[in-house]
């Protein structure tokens, strides 16, 4: 149990596009998700916290017009990468927890490359 | 606010050895604490958790761990590693009743060798 996916696994975009990365909880209903940033050979970075039917809460220095977070049900969090620009490629991964509970349950992650 | 320390970036070992990753942390509340192992290019996986009760937690792949609240550790254990051990491991807390984001150690890499 307590399976987070996201999807996709990688993606290439040119500079300028944006592109949006999907974390589903699929076989529980989170009510919280997480999105964190990792770069190489560092450990994870909040960038936000979306609470399921309201605007999510950005940590400090996290621009958020240009990481635009949608928690629209108890099983999808979308985060969409806005203009994107060589300096955002990362490793993009997501966490769900249930409702009361401290445990995250972590996504597979989204590497995003930039050019 | 808590922070986590972890002393080591790198712990290399030979199979069917014994290891230790250590994990300490600093926190003005209670907290939960938790390990977790990255396999290259993947997301994390819990390998264990303590949330209250017994101080010595069992997780899965063998390892174990044990909370000391005196010292303010919660080092991993495993008394024999296998090849396919060899990850990244991440110590984190968060405090008790929600009061603080999960805060994560910057990570042990464990290579074991044959």
């Amino acid at each position: 149990g307590a399976v987070v996916s996201q999807h996709p696994s990688w993606v290439i975009c040119k500079s300028g596009t944006s592109v949006k990365i999907e974390c589903r909880s699929l076989d529980f209903q989170a009510t919280t998700m997480f999105w964190y940033r990792q770069f190489p050979k560092q450990s994870l970075m909040l960038m936000a916290t979306s609470n399921e039917g309201s605007k999510a809460t950005y940590e400090q220095g996290v621009e958020k017009d240009k990481f635009l977070i949608n928690h629209a049900s108890l099983t999808l969090s979308t985060l969409t990468v806005t203009s994107a620009h060589p300096e955002d490629s990362s490793f993009y991964i997501c966490s769900a927890k249930f409702t009361g509970e401290e445990t995250q349950y972590f996504g597979p992650g989204t590497r995003l490359l930039v050019l | 606010a808590q922070s986590v320390t972890q002393l080591d970036s790198q712990v290399p070992v030979f199979e069917e050895a014994p290891v230790e990753l250590r994990c300490n942390y600093s926190s003005s509340v209670s907290v939960y604490l938790f390990w977790y192992v990255q396999y290259p290019n993947q997301g994390l996986q819990l390998l264990l958790k303590y949330l209250s009760g017994s101080t010595l937690v069992k997780g899965i792949n063998g390892f174990e761990a044990e909370f000391n609240k005196s010292q303010t550790s919660f080092h991993l254990r495993k008394p024999s590693v296998h090849i396919s051990d060899t990850a990244e491991y991440f110590c984190a807390v968060i405090g008790v009743y929600g009061y603080s984001t999960l805060t994560f150690g910057k990570g042990t890499m464990l290579l074991v060798s044959p």
